[in-house]
């Protein structure tokens, strides 16, 4: 059984980083075809993918976001990281981490499945 | 970037009719090399992540009833709901996963009438 569960603070000031945590267990990011990805909902509003990590560490982003976004590994932890930084009141959302799925042999696809519970963070001074 | 547009933004369906929610995408989202749609399809109820319900337009996912389908092709789909139950209430997505960025669509409210 696949499970993922967010970490990270809950209030952020504006201009600082923002550190999330993804600890996951069922899976390891050391195998071919693993891979997280973190995904954002503001309050009442739609789901904004952010970021994917692959187990060979290939990463993707969000174009709007790239350039404050970072997403790392931690094998040993089984853990993904997502750093935002540069934090604004519109950044104000829930964040999820979800294992990434793929199908056949060469494992293609991006969908998610499944989806931690999500960590809701306030940027407010 | 491919822009996901999810029609109606929300629904009203007695318990019992079929409910259909659109998603369209700016380009299409057909592989050619494998013929398959790049799409999935999830469902969102008020404080929970979303669940996936189909992906590659139209294969299920296990576990979910099988009222619930997916088709369309290239740049149109749609996900049904054959007959509504009280607990389809959720905010149903759709998302690409063509190229990167892996958008998805506003979401569309289903509701009880």
């Amino acid at each position: 059984q696949i499970t993922l569960k967010e970490s990270g603070p809950t209030l952020v000031k504006p201009t600082q980083t923002l550190t999330l945590t993804c600890t996951f267990s069922g899976f390891s990011l050391t195998t071919s075809g693993e891979g997280v990805g973190w995904i954002r909902q503001p309050p009442g509003e739609a789901l904004e993918w952010l970021a994917l990590i692959y187990w060979d560490d290939d990463k993707r982003y969000s174009p709007s976001l790239k350039s404050r976004l970072t997403i790392t590994k931690d094998t040993s932890k089984n853990q993904v990281v997502l750093t935002m930084t540069n934090m604004d009141p519109v950044d104000t959302a829930t964040y999820f981490c979800a294992h990434r799925r793929c199908s056949g042999n060469s494992c293609r696809g991006n969908w998610f499945d499944p989806w931690g519970q999500g960590t809701l963070v306030t940027v407010s001074s | 970037d491919i822009v996901m547009t999810q029609s109606p933004d929300s629904l009203a369906v007695s318990l019992g009719e079929r409910a259909t929610i659109n998603c369209k995408s700016s380009q299409s989202v057909l592989y050619s090399s494998n013929n398959k749609n790049y799409l999935a399809w999830y469902q969102q109820k008020p404080g929970q992540p979303p669940k996936l319900l189909i992906y590659w337009a139209s294969t299920r996912e296990s576990g979910v009833p099988d009222r619930f389908s997916g088709s369309g092709s290239g740049t149109d789909f749609t996900l049904t709901i054959s007959s509504l139950q009280a607990e389809d209430v959720a905010v149903y997505y759709c998302q690409h996963y063509y190229t990167s960025p892996y958008t998805f669509g506003q979401g569309t409210k289903l509701e009880i009438k």
